[in-house]
């Protein structure tokens, strides 16, 4: 089925570990960003694609890092985990910036950090 | 800088009761206004906008009104079900590439 896939759908990291999670979308769409989802929050954009080889940061970019080499995949990496980076991680995709609302999201990724 | 606030959930209903979820924003301008709902272990979906003043989005039974005096888009459903029991997010176009979404509130329907 056509959509955003996101892998793994849960993790558990040691404080100090990396780790990449994993983005896709088979609807050849421009741009693609990625949430963290925290109780009483909502929604925060991490960082955010407008095409490949394109990235820019959002509003909570600290820990994160990016790339966008190919249209279909957009991973985060953290590159040294922290326990302030358990969450719950959406990535979404929309065929471009001009109509974000229109976004369809991935199922998550619940991170705990310990 | 923009930002959304929503009503503190959860909102607890019996079905067939009378849904209102409150909505406001600050934001320059006059922006795009949106309402997400999330069902569970789902990710976000489009629920309704509304782009302009006086626009009324609507969806599944959903209505929300942009109201500019107000600064206001609060959702409202006539007669809830079960099936409606979820995280709804109201959100606004924040600028051209980004949307900023309100804390969302859990509602929960009971037969």
């Amino acid at each position: 089925n056509a959509g955003v896939t996101q892998t793994p759908k849960f993790q558990v990291l040691k404080t100090g570990q990396s780790m990449t999670l994993q983005c896709a979308q088979d609807m050849n769409h421009e741009y693609m960003s990625w949430y963290r989802q925290d109780p009483g929050m909502g929604l925060r954009l991490i960082h955010y694609s407008v095409g490949a080889g394109i990235t820019d940061q959002g509003e909570v970019p600290n820990g994160y890092n990016v790339s966008r080499s190919t249209t279909e995949d957009f991973p985060l990496r953290l590159l040294s985990a922290a326990p302030s980076q358990t969450s719950v991680y959406f990535c979404a995709s929309s065929y471009s910036s001009a109509v974000l609302e229109g976004a369809f999201f991935g199922q998550g990724t619940r991170l705990t950090v310990v | 800088g923009d930002s959304v606030t929503q009503m503190e959930g959860p909102v607890t209903l019996s079905e067939e009761a009378f849904l209102t979820i409150n909505c406001t924003y600050t934001a320059t301008g006059y922006p795009s206004l949106f309402w997400y709902v999330q069902y569970p272990g789902e990710g976000l979906q489009l629920l309704l906008k509304a782009t302009k003043a006086d626009d009324k989005g609507s969806n599944k039974g959903f209505e929300a009104t942009y109201r500019k005096e107000t600064t206001s888009f609060h959702l409202e459903k006539g007669s809830v079900q079960v099936s409606d029991s979820a995280v709804y997010f109201c959100a606004l176009r924040g600028g051209y590439n980004k949307l900023i979404f309100g804390a969302g509130t859990r509602l929960a329907v009971h037969p």
